[in-house]
């Protein structure tokens, strides 16, 4: 099983401040790895997918980046709605895994 | 519009058996790839079970390989998800979502179904 790890487990920023958040698979899943947004009693929302395509609707200020076993979604300027739960998630191989997440709270 | 509405969720005592349902709308499911994701209170997601839209393949998560059946209706537009032999440890929200076209990507999901497994 390939496992994810998220880092920080939390990040606390400002509105139009850049974030960004890091995710290591223990295992190169090439660049099959996807990130999604989660905010409280909201099913979770597809960002990007194969590392660094964005999904549908997705505003620019979402970027990832990142191959093997290293990954990176920044945010370059945070708005007020930004502020939330981010999980990766791997489809290199089954089972398919998410990281354990990384809350971007409002400092 | 794509939607997903999942029912079915309720508690559970353990060993007890559960069907959850997502009927589909705004697109055909035997064109896509269809999965079983949940979140026990407080946690993360956790990836249950995969339906292939080509040949109808299904994986299964080791925790619930044996206990959980994924399958689908065509006619009905419809994702099951029979879960039998239930433990506390089960108790979640359950999503069925989508798979991005090709991709085991979820591009979009239903609003959960909370499954309580308790004595």
């Amino acid at each position: 099983e390939i496992v994810l790890t998220q880092s920080p487990a939390t990040l606390s920023l400002s509105p139009g401040e850049r974030a960004t958040l890091s995710c290591r698979a223990s295992q190169s899943v090439v660049s099959y790895l996807g990130w999604y947004q989660q905010k409280p009693g909201q099913a979770p929302r597809l960002l990007i997918y194969d590392a660094s395509k964005r999904a549908t609707g997705i505003p620019a200020r979402f970027s990832g980046s990142g191959s093997g076993t290293d990954f990176t979604l920044t945010i370059s300027s945070l708005e007020p709605e930004d502020f939330a739960l981010y999980y990766c998630q791997q489809r290199r191989n089954w089972p398919i895994t998410f990281g354990q997440g990384t809350r971007l709270e409002i400092k | 519009e794509v939607q997903m509405l999942e029912s079915g969720g309720d508690l559970m005592q353990p060993g007890g058996s559960l069907r959850l349902s997502c009927a589909a709308s705004g697109f055909s499911i035997d064109n896509c790839d269809m999965t079983w994701v949940r979140q026990a209170p407080g946690k993360g997601l956790e990836w249950v079970s995969s339906l292939r839209d080509s040949g109808g393949d299904t994986f299964y998560a080791d925790s619930v390989n044996g206990r959980f059946t994924v399958y689908r209706d065509f006619s009905q537009n419809m994702l099951f998800l029979q879960m039998n032999s239930l433990r506390a440890e089960d108790t979640a929200v359950y999503y069925c979502a989508r798979g991005l076209p090709g991709t085991f990507y979820f591009d979009s999901w239903g609003q959960g179904t909370l499954v309580t497994v308790s004595s």
